[in-house]
């Protein structure tokens, strides 16, 4: 099935670093989620954004919402150990549209 | 307020054996899910369904079969496991109304069928 374009795959960090990775599609959506899935859990839902543009926080993570409509951004900023994890986005396309893109994940690994 | 919560957690399954897999959410939301999640593969939906009585089948449905009798219960079916259903299974819902698309998960199901 169709995926989103998430880059880097993965990344190594130092503990205290700032961390950008991105999302990417071929068509528009009106919503993007992005999400933390730690080994052997569920995915644990970030933030959520609805308009082109929109930058939203959660603490230190920071999501922006593309003006194309076709990406969508997240940082970490100063990074600590209990950030490692998978990151992954996911588009909604809009109002009576049951189904969701996902995207194919950045593995973080933060080094104390 | 326990969000998604799935039954079992774990199971272990010989080929040709059924189970059923328990799908709970307490947000009252509309819209429920089931995906299987393969390393290298993603999420992906197996079925989902839009309100109470309602199913629909996603993109990998064969082998799997559901019911949502009551709104807050979203069951998984396996007739005859195959070791090609060996996987994690998630369950997730999202409200639907008033343009509120956030997808809540569960915390999974691992499946090994022998």
């Amino acid at each position: 099935g169709q995926q989103l374009n998430q880059s880097p795959q993965s990344m190594f960090i130092q503990e205290g670093e700032d961390v950008s990775m991105n999302c990417t599609s071929s068509s528009i959506f009106n919503t993007w989620l992005w999400y933390k899935q730690d080994p052997g859990e569920g995915p644990v839902l970030l933030i959520a954004l609805y308009k082109a543009g929109e930058l939203t926080s959660n603490g230190r993570l920071t999501a922006q919402f593309g003006i194309t409509r076709k990406d969508s951004f997240l940082n970490i900023s100063a990074s600590i150990p209990s950030d490692v994890g998978i990151y992954f986005c996911a588009g909604h396309k809009a109002s009576g549209t049951y189904k969701y893109i996902f995207g194919t994940g950045t593995r973080l690994k933060v080094l104390a | 307020n326990a969000g998604v919560t799935q039954t079992p957690k774990f199971r272990v399954l010989k080929t040709g054996q059924s189970m059923t897999l328990l799908c709970a959410q307490d947000m009252n939301h509309e819209y429920m899910y089931w995906y299987r999640q393969d390393p290298g593969m993603g999420l992906r939906l197996i079925h989902y369904s839009v309100g109470e009585g309602t199913t629909a089948k996603g993109e990998v449905p064969d082998g799997y079969n559901v019911s949502r009798l009551k709104k807050q219960n979203f069951l998984l079916g396996l007739e005859s496991a195959a070791p090609s259903q060996t996987s994690v299974y998630f369950c997730a819902s999202t409200d639907g109304l008033a343009a509120r698309y956030e997808q809540y998960f569960g915390p999974g199901t691992r499946l090994t069928v022998t």
